[in-house]
């Protein structure tokens, strides 16, 4: 079984500041995925990724498989990025996704 | 199509009476899982589809709970005799086989009182 550690588990920052966001994953994957949570809301799929870096917007994830290591990185970070983020891996075959318990981000104006 | 749908979002029931939710994956998603997620936690695998076969079931997944996909689209999952522990965020996805990220539907927040 995967362990999925996530860290920090909360995270304060002031508007602009640059965020990262880590997860760390026990055994070889085929996939990671990135979510975000928001308060009462669904989930919303940021980044699947296997290899390198993704960029979308002010969102860059990266992955080393060799470290079994992702970080989610937000740049200029803003309040309504305020959101649970949820790293997730997937296995080899047809296996679910086993989740970190999230980072609880919160941006003040 | 804009996605996965879960009905209903939200659901109160008292303990002891069953419950169902639906899920509408991504029409051509031949992959769909069900999760749940209880307050501060990640998310917990329940279930998983492949078209119509149910490949996988996870511990969690006690003699209450039955899921079906009977056509290989939309699926139900089924509560019976709910428990309070069995208040949670009731999580679906769909995938494509062979890659593709997952797609979550909003969920249904299920309270049993």
């Amino acid at each position: 079984k995967n362990e999925v550690e996530q860290s920090p588990q909360n995270l304060t920052a002031q508007e602009g500041e640059f965020i990262t966001i880590n997860c760390s994953y026990s055994v070889g994957i085929s996939a990671l995925h990135w979510l975000q949570q928001h308060p009462g809301g669904g989930i919303v799929s940021l980044f699947m990724l296997s290899s390198g870096k993704k960029k979308h917007g002010r969102l860059i994830a990266t992955i080393n498989i060799q470290e079994k290591h992702s970080s989610l990185h937000i740049t200029a970070s803003h309040p309504r990025d305020s959101a649970v983020y949820i790293c997730a891996v997937q296995g080899g075959g047809a296996d679910g996704l086993t989740f970190g318990k999230g980072t609880h981000l919160i941006i003040q104006p | 199509d804009t996605g996965v749908s879960q009905d209903p979002r939200h659901k109160i029931t008292k303990r002891g009476q069953n419950v169902t939710f639906r899920c509408d994956p991504i029409s051509e998603h031949n992959r769909l899982y069900w999760y749940r997620q209880t307050l501060g936690q990640g998310p917990e695998f329940l279930t998983y589809f492949q078209n119509e076969a149910q490949l996988e079931k996870s511990r969690l997944l006690s003699d209450r709970f039955s899921a079906e996909r009977p056509k290989g689209s939309f699926s139900t999952l089924e509560i019976q005799r709910t428990e309070q522990g069995d208040s949670a965020m009731y999580l679906c996805a769909s995938s494509l086989v062979g890659g593709g990220g997952a797609f979550f539907g909003q969920g249904t927040r299920l309270t049993v009182v």
